[in-house]
């Protein structure tokens, strides 16, 4: 059973196109998140939701925009594609917090989205 | 939260100890030290976290010094398959404004050799 999915696993669109990558975890944990791995190799994160409320924002364009269906679901839509875009996405979620308890952080990842702005 | 020092990398001998430092040195008494750890092309994947005491699992075992301002990861029978990227991340508990977040640093490039 995948705990964290992604789709689609790789993205490949033309610059100002509108896009969504899905996400979905079947761990019933209560916090989600967006995060962005350039060609450099950095994971920034971008985005966390808790129970389905916005926790974590962090310096992001509004062009990016999650939405958070319910608890299990984190999907990321992007508007107006740029080529500085192009990067793999990578969902997560963890216990974290909320109705759990649990104060510490294991993040569990999905496989990533490769997203390549032309 | 607090910034951690890694060496950019390191190679280690297949069947022996990879014994991996962090500094963290402006750690604060709520931040918990985290690793975790990136196999190519992959989703980063937890390893341990640690409070102030030792801790060991089936994948490793996390040595955090008396005054907290260090730790060693030590996988203690390294494989080919542990050759990865390894973050090293000091961050507040989930009662902090910062929600628990994860900052991903450059983290140490471990090479296991044959």
């Amino acid at each position: 059973d995948t705990a964290v999915s992604q789709t689609p696993k790789y993205l490949v669109t033309q610059m100002g196109n509108d896009k969504s990558i899905k996400c979905e975890q079947n761990l019933g944990h209560d916090t989600m998140y967006w995060y962005k791995q350039d060609s450099k190799k950095f994971l920034k994160i971008m985005f966390s939701y808790n129970n389905k409320e916005l926790i974590i924002n962090e310096t992001v364009p509004n062009r990016f925009s999650p939405k958070s269906p319910d608890k299990a679901h984190l999907n990321l839509h992007i508007n107006s594609l740029e080529l500085g875009d192009s990067a793999v996405y990578f969902c997560a979620s963890s216990p974290i917090g909320g109705w759990s308890g649990v104060l510490y952080n294991e993040q569990f990842f999905g496989p990533g989205t490769r997203l390549t702005v032309l | 939260d607090a910034k951690t020092t890694q060496p950019t990398s390191m190679d280690c001998a297949e069947g022996r100890a990879a014994n991996l430092p962090c500094n963290h040195s402006t750690i604060s008494g709520n931040e918990y030290v985290y690793w975790y750890r990136q196999i190519h092309s992959q989703g980063p994947q937890y390893i341990i976290h640690g409070l102030k005491n030792n801790e060991t699992n089936e994948m490793a075992s996390l040595i955090i010094t008396e005054d907290r301002k260090s730790s060693t990861l030590i996988l203690p029978h390294a494989t080919l398959r542990d050759t990865a990227v390894y973050y090293c991340i000091a961050a507040a508990n989930a009662g902090g404004t910062s929600y628990g977040k994860l900052t991903f640093g450059q983290g140490t490039i471990l090479t296991v050799h044959p």
